[in-house]
């Protein structure tokens, strides 16, 4: 069974510009959530879409936010692109199913902004 | 909302040797604890979960300890590996029951294991 999979593995920007990362849940799966990992704040929660809705969100301003299509598949949008929204954004997907709460993570896209 | 706190960041070990790793936290509804590994340019694994009706589980090496009443919980790694060597998140879900899969992580512990 294939793993999370999330593309672009890395994106150079520039501040004002914006950009899109996608992920690829697990087959089969229907929750993805999206988290920010930098050396000082560490894991954030972004946010989750489950059913193509969004379920759950984290405390971070509206340039940040996503979608995810009929087939599961997300994606994860940033707007007016700062320095510090230079981080590692994981995407991890789950069964979506009450109790089963196990996510899986993908390797992750490394966003610079210049 | 949820805070984790995870002590030490850093944990040197000379291979064989245990490994523990502690965190603690704060919303008394938090029901699920994963521990994930994280090596250098990949991302987190799950290594080992643990629900709140339970104590303690144990999966080979690795084992985790839950105490509900003083909100910690601690991963211990017995019979260390030089592979072991990376950084370990604990996280929490305080909504776990509902639904959520909104998990809050700790800072994270660099484990180096010594040959």
């Amino acid at each position: 069974k294939a793993g999370v999979t999330q593309t672009p593995r890395y994106l150079i920007k520039t501040r004002g510009q914006q950009v899109t990362l996608s992920c690829s849940p697990i087959s089969g799966h229907r929750s993805v959530s999206w988290y920010q990992q930098t050396p000082g704040q560490g894991l954030q929660f972004l946010f989750e879409y489950f059913s193509e809705t969004q379920r759950n969100k984290g405390n971070f301003p509206g340039r940040f936010s996503g979608r995810q299509f009929s087939n599961s598949r997300s994606e994860m949008n940033v707007s007016t692109l700062e320095l510090g929204d230079s981080a590692l954004y994981l995407c991890a997907s789950s069964s979506g199913t009450s109790g089963k709460n196990i996510q899986y993570f993908g390797a992750g896209t490394r966003l610079s902004v210049l | 909302g949820e805070n984790v706190e995870q002590h030490p960041s850093t944990l040197s070990v000379q291979e064989g040797d245990s490994a523990v790793i502690k965190c603690t936290y704060s919303d008394s509804a938090s029901n699920y604890f994963p521990w994930y590994k994280q090596e250098l340019g990949k991302g987190p694994q799950l290594i080992i979960d643990i629900r709140s009706n339970v104590g303690e589980k144990k999966d080979q090496r690795i084992a985790v300890t839950l105490n509900k009443t003083a909100k910690h919980f601690s991963l211990h790694i017995t019979e260390t590996q030089p592979e072991d060597s990376a950084v370990y998140f604990c996280a929490a879900n305080p909504r776990a029951g509902a639904g959520s899969y909104q998990l809050t992580f700790g800072k994270g512990t660099k484990l180096s294991v010594i040959p």
